[in-house]
């Protein structure tokens, strides 16, 4: 069974610092990886996913996220956030068809970003 | 608009009672799924559904039912033998061949007293 781990509970920066987000996850086989940012009193939402071919993916809102096989993670970036950026961050994987498609999340990251 | 419509938002039970709650899509999606959410744990599934009239058991089954008796609905019951149900619980769904993401429902909160 696949697992997911992120690194930080919480997070606290001031506005215009760069954002990144550890997340590393445990699975055999190929994968799909997601980022969700739940923004507070709001949906779930997608921020980006990875399937295949580049690594580096781009997502809404200036986020970022790069693959990295071979140390079995998928770290998100932002170069400089805004104060419209405090939300929870969401990494998950996701097995294949044989799996359900299930989506295996990471625990969390509270990120508040001080005006 | 296509999404996902969980109901009520918020839920208070007293303790012993089974409490179900109601998870609508209108995406034509053939999978569907429970999270519960607990902070600092992320999102843990309960049961999913890849098509009508069958289910599977997540990580944490234990304690909750639920149905599957149409494509655009996935209710969960919350029973009496769940230790901890207070909590907040999500429902998703997703187009269920090949891979995508999920679309997630706006939650229920449920609160046993």
């Amino acid at each position: 069974a696949q697992s997911v781990s992120q690194h930080n509970h919480h997070v606290i920066l001031s506005e215009a610092a760069s954002l990144e987000l550890g997340c590393n996850y445990s699975y055999g086989g190929t994968v799909n990886l997601f980022w969700y940012v739940q923004y507070p009193g709001q949906h779930l939402q997608l921020l980006l996913k990875y399937f295949s071919g580049d690594p580096l993916v781009k997502g809404i809102k200036g986020f970022e996220a790069e693959f990295i096989k071979s140390k079995f993670s998928f770290n998100l970036r932002k170069p400089s956030v805004q104060w419209s950026d405090t939300a929870e961050y969401f990494c998950a994987v996701q097995a294949g068809v044989a799996a359900g498609n299930k989506l295996t999340f990471g625990g969390g990251t509270r990120v508040l970003v001080k005006p | 608009d296509g999404g996902i419509t969980q109901s009520p938002k918020y839920l208070f039970r007293k303790e012993g009672q089974n409490v179900t709650l109601s998870c609508e899509q209108n995406l034509n999606h053939d999978a569907m799924y429970w999270y519960r959410q607990d902070p600092g744990q992320g999102l843990r599934l309960i049961y999913y559904s890849q098509i009508v009239n069958d289910f599977q058991k997540g990580d944490i089954a234990e304690g909750y039912s639920v149905s599957r008796e149409k494509k655009e609905s996935f209710p969960l019951t919350v029973t009496s033998a769940q230790k901890n149900p207070t909590a907040f619980y999500l429902c998703a769904s997703s187009p269920g061949t090949g891979i995508h993401g999920y679309t997630f429902g706006s939650g229920t909160r449920l609160t046993v007293v």
